[in-house]
């Protein structure tokens, strides 16, 4: 089945800091991207929508220039927290498709920590 | 704006019941619905992905149905395990990124 592999894992960074995860897709193509957000027992928060190629539209309230979002090829997608601060801390899933009949796939997330 | 609820928040049933848990949402121009398993601290696994001319998908002991008309899906478990403990979010979207619901965290207990 398809899989995306989504990298690191955790990740632990001192306040100010940027912290950059990646997304790949490792059997499919993936035209589109999305990034979301999970706090604590709370459902996940579409942050992003990536297309290959082009830049990435991030739903309200979600700070374009503090998370940058690159999705240079088909196959992987960054999301880098700038400047980060402990409100940062949270779960970050990527999900990928390959197109719009296909399901969606998930990474394992990450766990962001910032200190 | 597309909003998915999940009835119960969490629910705990004894191994070896059937089970249905809930989901709803408020735009029925809904593309697909994909059912969805999450861990505690984990990333998502995909159950079952019920497209837009779809009613209904099974696998295993898993079953997903689509009321769009009613703007309902149902998630239906059968014989329980513990292995099933974990949290089940529904998610419905217009062919792009998915609209989560909160949840139905599940505890079976052996």
């Amino acid at each position: 089945g398809a899989v995306v592999s989504q990298h690191p894992s955790w990740v632990i960074c001192k306040s100010g800091t940027s912290v950059k995860i990646e997304c790949r897709s490792l059997d499919f193509q993936a035209t589109t991207m999305f990034w979301y957000r999970q706090f604590p027992k709370q459902s996940l928060m579409l942050m992003a929508t990536s297309n290959e190629g082009s830049k990435a539209t991030y739903e309200q309230g979600v700070e374009k220039d503090k998370f940058l979002i690159n999705h240079a090829s088909l196959t992987l997608s960054t999301l880098t927290v700038t400047s980060a601060h402990p409100e940062d801390s949270s779960f970050y899933i990527c999900s990928a498709m390959a197109g719009l009949d296909s399901p969606l796939h998930f990474g394992n997330g990450t766990r962001l920590t910032v200190t | 704006k597309q909003e998915v609820t999940q009835i119960p928040a969490a629910l705990s049933v004894p191994e070896g019941e059937n089970l249905v848990l809930n989901c709803s949402f408020t735009d029925s121009a809904i593309y697909n619905l994909q059912w969805f398993r999450q861990d505690p601290g984990k990333g998502l696994t995909s159950l079952l992905l019920i497209q837009s001319s779809q009613r209904e998908q099974t696998s295993g002991r898993l079953n997903a149905s689509l009321d769009k008309s009613s703007g309902r899906s149902t998630l239906y478990i059968a014989a329980s395990q513990p292995g099933d403990s974990a949290t089940y979010l529904c998610a419905g979207g217009a062919g792009t990124a998915l609209i989560f619901g909160k949840g139905t965290t599940l505890s079976v207990s052996s």
